[in-house]
């Protein structure tokens, strides 16, 4: 498999759910991030790992927690989220992260639905 | 902060040429991209430009930045139904993307 993969394609989960959001890439990157997209508004950038180290957090909630076992995979794990962290949750990798230029490749994201 | 604009809409007919506008703020931009996004599915990289370069040609796709006046678009030749989508403009800001809201374009017969 290629690219950049993400698991659940679907996730619908109530409020007092944990659950995992996971991707994976192949391209031989170092650097992973986690994107928020809503409805009409612009993506947001939630958390970027490079070699497996967090170098930025965008103020995210924390019934948000990243975690990067290794420079292929990252994961994200919620709990209690509310109904307006509902969203498409796009995963991205790129060579570094930093550099002019890492173009950043993303998964297919995960459509989060919060009951 | 640095901000990236665009159109919300455009509608154009099968076969017509398309242009997605987008604008934005940041003086310093290395790399600006373009995205697509098709319904249910993740971006995907379609072009990308050097901020020395002021065109540049893919197959049917042609980039254009005046760098002066901080505008890039997006020109789609001989624009097919395929080509319904939402299109991204990307600013890269240091070590980040900056994104644009999208224009979804849509194809009509």
């Amino acid at each position: 498999e290629t690219g950049v993969t993400q698991t659940p394609r679907h996730l619908v989960m109530g409020m007092t759910n944990k659950k995992s959001l996971k991707c994976e890439q192949h391209l031989g990157h170092n650097a992973m991030y986690w994107y928020k997209q809503s409805a009409k508004k612009p993506l947001e950038l939630m958390f970027v790992y490079s070699l497996e180290e967090r170098v930025e957090n965008n103020s995210v909630p924390s019934r948000f927690s990243p975690e990067c076992p290794n420079s292929s995979h990252l994961f994200l794990h919620l709990h209690t989220l509310q109904p307006e962290d509902s969203a498409l949750y796009l995963c991205a990798s790129s060579q570094s992260s930093g550099g002019a230029t890492d173009t950043q490749y993303f998964g297919p994201g995960t459509r989060l639905t919060v009951l | 902060g640095e901000d990236v604009e665009q159109s919300l809409f455009l509608s154009v007919r099968e076969g017509d040429s398309s242009v997605i506008n987008c604008t934005y703020t940041d003086s310093s931009s290395t790399y600006l991209y373009w995205y697509k996004q098709e319904p249910g599915a993740g971006l995907q990289l379609l072009t990308y430009i050097f901020s020395n370069m002021d065109m540049k040609q893919d197959q049917r796709l042609t980039v254009l930045l005046n760098k002066k006046d901080k505008h890039l678009s997006l020109r789609i030749a001989d624009t097919q139904t395929g080509d319904s989508a939402i299109y991204f403009c990307a600013d890269h800001n240091t070590d980040k993307l900056i994104f644009g809201t999208g224009t979804r374009l849509q194809v009509f017969p």
